[in-house]
């Protein structure tokens, strides 16, 4: 009964190759986010949609993207993944109102070698 | 800016005993805030918002605006409640944005 998938959940890769996560849910949410959690830290927000609406934070590095081609999908690209990059992203959705709660997905742990 | 303080790593504490988790925040506007919990191989799922009001698992929190705290208490621990908790705060309009806490490991021995 999964509602916000994340595929995989472990990824490797090497220094410099793009790589691409990918977040699905079943829930119709409006809004899905993207977040990146270091070990030992907070869960930090990258970007968000809402709907098609592309929101960027301010100190997101720009080797970092994401696509969102339907209200279902949601992907994260890194484009030179560096060793610091190396980290659990998180995808959720919320429907953008009402409560604003948030449903994440399970992490998918990002190796960088 | 907006922050969310939880000063404490880890609380450890017997089963039975009370269970106090601190967050204090700091946000020009309205604050909305809450309370998310990881389980060990979980995913992270809400626990409670202050909006609501409620007890959840027997946790409850409340906002103190003037003391700027939202802290997580439950009279009696169990330890299935041995978990990572984030406090949370909502921020950025309808966007439902949240800037996270750095965590409490609440550990809850037998």
């Amino acid at each position: 009964d999964a509602m916000v998938i994340q595929n995989p959940r472990y990824q490797v890769t090497q220094f410099g190759k793009p790589v691409t996560l990918s977040c699905s849910q079943t829930l119709n949410h409006n809004v899905m986010y993207w977040y990146q959690q270091k070990s030992s830290q907070a869960p930090k927000l990258l970007f968000h949609y809402y709907d098609k609406d592309f929101n960027n934070e301010a100190d997101t590095p720009d080797n970092f993207q994401s696509r969102r081609p339907n209200t279902s999908f949601c992907f994260l690209d890194i484009r030179s993944p560096g060793l610091g990059d190396a980290a659990m992203y998180l995808c959720a959705t919320s429907r953008g109102s009402g409560t604003y709660e948030q449903y994440f997905g399970p992490g998918t742990r990002l190796t960088v070698t | 800016a907006q922050r969310v303080t939880q000063p404490e790593k880890l609380l450890s504490v017997f089963k039975g005993a009370p269970v106090e988790l601190k967050c204090n925040y700091s946000y020009s506007g309205s604050p909305e805030l809450f309370w998310y919990v990881q389980y060990s191989r979980q995913r992270l799922q809400l626990l409670l918002r202050h909006i609501s009001r409620e007890s959840i698992k027997g946790f409850t929190a409340d906002l103190n605006k003037g003391e700027t705290s939202f802290h997580l208490k439950k009279p009696f621990a169990q330890e299935e409640d041995s978990a990572m908790y984030y406090c949370a705060l909502r921020f950025g309009g309808n966007t439902g944005k949240l800037i996270f806490g750095q965590g409490t490991t609440l550990q809850v021995k037998p």
